[in-house]
């Protein structure tokens, strides 16, 4: 059974950092793209960063480019993002989801982990 | 960027066929992934490249594609068809892989 699982999620300040973590199993971790997508409370779905398969290539939305940084460990099926200079606009759930390279299509999610950026 | 747009709220009566629009500017050239979220869990993926449905998605799920408008389609909609439904395209030329739309509240009545 595919799953994937987010973590780290807290309550941090303003200006603070985070790091989340989603590990992954029921596939093979190293043939997939790995994508982190957030919804602010109330909204949709917004798309924040792509890794690809070795973590050669990554590419961030410009709302956290130069802030956050988007890895991968395959070794241990687990993948990361690490945010820095938080604001109250980084305030969202963070989904974790794979891509089948090339297709554009995150068939699989996990359930979320809840960042909350406050004073 | 590319931008999709959904209309916020779409409402159908038990039984009926209720239809979800996206619209982006030439989005029939692209593949177009459709989600959908019921409150408090994550997307999950309903169609995908226009038209094809996962395994374990109903039948009652369909999609089409053609022009500037994509459109999902839910047949005998039932109570538990109610949740955000979310259309999606990659935009594969651009550093912004992934594009989704506004999200539309579907309300059985």
């Amino acid at each position: 059974e595919v799953q994937l699982v987010e973590s780290g999620g807290d309550l941090v300040q303003p200006g603070g950092s985070l790091r989340l973590s989603c590990a992954v199993s029921g596939f093979t971790f190293s043939t997939y793209w790995m994508h982190w997508v957030r919804q602010p409370p109330g909204k949709g779905l917004v798309w924040v960063s792509r890794i690809n398969i070795d973590g050669g290539s990554t590419t961030y939305a410009d709302s956290v480019k130069g802030r956050f940084t988007i890895s991968r460990d395959n070794a241990k099926n687990t993948l990361y993002l690490q945010m820095n200079t938080l604001g109250a606009e980084d305030t969202a759930v963070y989904y974790c989801a794979r891509e089948a390279a090339y297709t554009g299509i995150g068939d699989y999610w996990g359930q979320g982990t809840l960042v909350t950026v406050s004073s | 960027s590319y931008v999709l747009t959904q209309p916020p709220s779409v409402s159908v009566a038990p039984g009926q066929t209720a239809r979800i629009t996206c619209g982006g500017n030439n989005i029939g050239s692209k593949s177009v992934h459709w989600y959908r979220q019921k409150p408090g869990q994550a997307p999950v993926l309903v169609v995908y490249d226009d038209s094809d449905r996962p395994s374990g998605i109903p039948e009652r799920f369909s999609g089409s594609n053609s022009g500037n408008t994509a459109t999902l389609t839910i047949s005998r909609v039932e109570a538990g068809d109610e949740a955000d439904y979310y259309c999606q395209v990659w935009d594969s030329g651009r550093d912004h892989p992934w594009v989704f739309g506004g999200g539309t509240k579907l309300t059985v009545l």
